[in-house]
């Protein structure tokens, strides 16, 4: 089974430079999200989305972009990377969203570090 | 909006021996469920444990169990027999009527041989 699926898992960029971060995951979840962890911070919520076609903000939400067109797919942009923006994203998808609570456990991609100079 | 606090960054834990992890939360919904994940250096989130907020009876999974008091806002990780493997970052979290989970910011736990 692949699961929770993020690309890429390495990447560096430039100031003012966009990106999407890729995020698939195959078992069918309606609920997927983006994190991002920090040092001290642990893990703080960008953007989530409960079903295809609703997305909604988390905690940090400036600078970022989802879209959530398929159940499958929830991809992340950077619309103009800062270097506050290096970090390790998550992905993580589970059951619910429309139907209910959040009351699964929450499958996790293996990260995606990103550096910003 | 909901908040979850671990104070304690570090702890340490003598191979065998068991130890506490301890998390509190805030919240006014009386529905909820709390978790604690653990992220070993591969960076791979597991779950440890799930609790239900509207079950008295503390979740239980082989050497992990909780200590959730829903009146005081705690929920605390036992891990009984320390193993070596055990060594990572522990996150408490929660997620309520809107979905979202949010975490604590994490303990490291170190075992010692």
């Amino acid at each position: 089974n692949a699961g929770v699926t993020q690309t890429p898992k390495f990447q560096v960029l430039k100031t003012g430079q966009s990106m999407t971060l890729q995020c698939a995951q195959d078992m069918n979840h309606e609920y997927m999200s983006w994190y991002r962890q920090d040092p001290g911070m642990g893990l703080r919520l960008i953007h989530y989305s409960v079903g295809a076609g609703i997305t909604d903000q988390g905690e940090v939400p400036n600078g970022y972009n989802v879209s959530r067109s398929t159940t499958e797919d929830f991809p992340l942009r950077l619309l103009s990377a800062a270097p506050s923006q290096t970090s390790v994203y998550f992905c993580a998808s589970s059951y619910s969203g429309l139907a209910g609570q959040n009351t699964g456990e929450l499958f996790f991609g293996e990260g995606s570090r990103l550096t910003v100079l | 909006a909901q908040t979850v606090t671990q104070s304690q960054p570090e702890m340490s834990v003598q191979e065998a021996e068991t130890v506490t992890l301890s998390c509190t939360y805030d919240t006014s919904e009386s529905d909820y469920y709390l978790f604690w994940y653990k992220q070993p250096p591969s960076r791979q989130m597991i779950l440890v444990i799930r609790q239900e907020a509207y079950k008295q009876q503390n979740a239980t999974e082989n050497r992990f169990s909780v200590n959730f008091q829903k009146a005081a806002k705690s929920f605390s990780l036992k891990i009984s027999d320390s193993q070596l493997g055990d060594a990572a970052m522990y996150f408490c979290a929660y997620t309520g009527a809107n979905s979202k989970l949010t975490f604590g910011k994490g303990i490291t736990l170190s075992v010692r041989p």
